[in-house]
C-alpha cells in the first residue's frame, strides 16, 4: 500500500459544477497536510495547507479527517482555469510524501 | 513566486555520461530537495539537504549524488547517466517549520538516449 494515495482520474467536470477529491495517508503521525496544483509541464504550486479545523480560500475548501486518515479538496463553481493535476502531500519530519495526483478537466 | 531557478531547463545526454543539474535559491531557506517526477509515480525524493554540507538520501538515491557548498546552491549529479534516469527533475526549498510547505523550481527535463 502506498503511503499517500489519490484517485488518478481524470475527473471530467462541466464548468460551474462542484468537484471533490480525497487523498488517503497511512502514517498516523503525519504532521501537516497540503494540496498543490500542477499545470501541464510546470512545477507544483502550493494551493493550500490543510488545517485540523478545515479551511477555505475562495472557491476552495480543504478538510482533514485524522480518524480516517484522509484529506479532501472541494472546488465549487469550477472554472476552465481549474483544469490541472492536484497533488496532495503529507509532512513528516520536514519531508513531504506525495500522492501521484488527480487530474481534473473542466469542460465548457 | 519563490526565487528558485534550475539549470539547465532541458538537456539531452547519452548513456554513460556524467550530468550535473543546478538549483539556485535566493530565499535563504535552510532545506533543499531534489525530486524526480515520472508518470504514475508522482514526486519521488532523490536527496535532500538540511544545511551547508549536510545532505541525506531519499527513496530513489541510487545513481545520484548531491553537494551543497553554499546555502543558495544545491547540485545533483548523475555519475553515469542511464535511460532509466530520463525524467523531469524538480528542486524544492523549505524552512524547518512545523508546516514544512515546499516551494518548487521550474524543473529540468532530462533525456538520456
Amino acid at each position: 500500500r502506498k503511503e499517500v494515495e489519490q484517485d488518478p482520474g481524470p475527473f471530467n467536470v462541466p464548468e460551474g459544477a462542484t468537484v471533490a477529491f480525497n487523498c488517503t495517508y497511512s502514517n498516523s503521525a503525519s504532521q501537516s497536510f497540503f494540496w498543490y496544483r500542477q499545470d501541464c509541464r510546470k512545477e507544483p504550486k502550493l494551493l493550500m495547507s490543510v488545517y485540523s479545523s478545515g479551511n477555505e480560500d475562495g472557491r476552495f475548501t480543504a478538510q482533514l479527517n485524522r480518524a480516517s486518515q484522509y484529506i479532501s479538496l472541494l472546488i465549487r463553481d469550477s472554472k476552465l482555469s481549474d483544469s490541472a493535476t492536484y497533488l496532495c502531500a503529507v509532512a513528516y519530519n520536514y519531508q513531504l510524501i506525495w500522492g501521484a495526483g488527480t487530474k481534473l478537466i473542466i469542460k465548457p | 513566486d519563490a526565487g528558485i531557478t534550475q539549470s539547465p531547463r532541458h538537456k539531452v545526454t547519452e548513456t554513460g555520461t556524467p550530468v550535473t543539474l543546478r538549483c539556485h535559491q535566493t530565499e535563504n531557506h535552510r532545506y533543499m530537495y531534489w525530486y524526480r517526477q515520472d508518470p504514475g509515480h508522482g514526486l519521488r525524493l532523490i536527496h535532500y539537504s538540511y544545511g551547508v554540507k549536510d545532505t541525506d538520501k531519499g527513496e530513489v538515491s541510487d545513481g545520484y549524488s548531491v553537494s551543497r557548498s553554499k546555502t543558495e546552491d544545491f547540485l545533483l549529479t548523475l555519475e553515469s547517466a542511464t535511460s532509466s534516469q530520463t525524467s523531469v527533475y524538480f528542486c524544492a526549498i523549505s524552512e524547518p517549520t512545523l508546516s514544512s510547505e515546499q516551494y518548487f523550481g521550474p524543473g529540468t527535463r532530462l533525456t538520456v538516449t
